[in-house]
């Protein structure tokens, strides 16, 4: 079955402290891992994509498809890093089209 | 460059009565999805639309939702008759390429669903 869980509701952390958001995923064909965030009163936007392997706003994420992890992980916690995240993986259907699935999401919370 | 556009951004509505949610998605967007958000949730795909085909409509129950995306650009989601477990956010998105290359999904505000 496919699927992505996101075992965290909420993440509490203080200002400077590091952040890890956890996700794993399940999935027999070859995984295209992402995630998205949604800061309050705004859309859900793309954060970043495992194929890119970049850094997108101090936030890194590895895929490990040995332990089908894709945790999302920045080193010092900024208070505009609070927002909901989440995971998300793409499956390929049989008209070679994609879809995401989403795992429930995990609440940032960085205090000051 | 304008955003996917959502409407109306909320709606209240008694149960077994009927709602329309309407999506405009990005100019040259082939493809649209319907996502529907319960409180506490992800999103969970409803209906994938490549230009104006269905491609993955799976998830949709189709006993009370309908979707259609006339003419390849801005489609309408339809729930008749509501129930109450039917309160959420629907969330419509789209993307340049068919199907999730890239990943990038460009989602609008939602709509609100609340059901009495």
């Amino acid at each position: 079955a496919q699927r992505v869980t996101q075992p965290e509701k909420l993440l509490s952390v203080f200002k400077g402290a590091p952040v890890e958001l956890k996700c794993n995923y399940s999935y027999s064909g070859s995984p295209e891992l992402f995630w998205y965030v949604q800061y309050s009163r705004q859309r859900l936007q793309l954060l970043l994509r495992h194929i890119s392997r970049e850094s997108i706003k101090g936030f890194t994420a590895d895929l490990n498809k040995g332990e089908t992890s894709f945790h999302l992980k920045k080193p010092f916690a900024q208070e505009e890093d609070s927002a909901m995240y989440y995971c998300a993986l793409s499956v390929h259907g049989s008209s070679n089209t994609g879809k995401l699935i989403f795992g429930q999401g995990t609440t940032l919370q960085v205090k000051p | 460059e304008a955003g996917v556009a959502q409407s109306p951004r909320y709606k209240i509505i008694e149960k077994r009565q009927s709602v329309a949610f309407w999506c405009n998605p990005i100019s040259g967007h082939a493809t649209l999805y319907w996502y529907q958000q319960i409180l506490g949730q992800g999103p969970k795909l409803l209906i994938q639309f490549q230009n104006n085909g269905v491609v993955d409509d799976s998830q949709l129950p189709k006993d009370r939702f309908s979707a259609e995306r006339l003419k390849g650009v801005d489609s309408t989601l339809k729930i008749q008759p509501a129930k109450l477990e039917d309160s959420a956010v629907y969330l419509c998105a789209s993307s340049l390429a068919s199907g999730v290359q890239g990943g990038e999904l460009f989602f609008g505000e939602g709509s609100r669903l609340t059901v009495l």
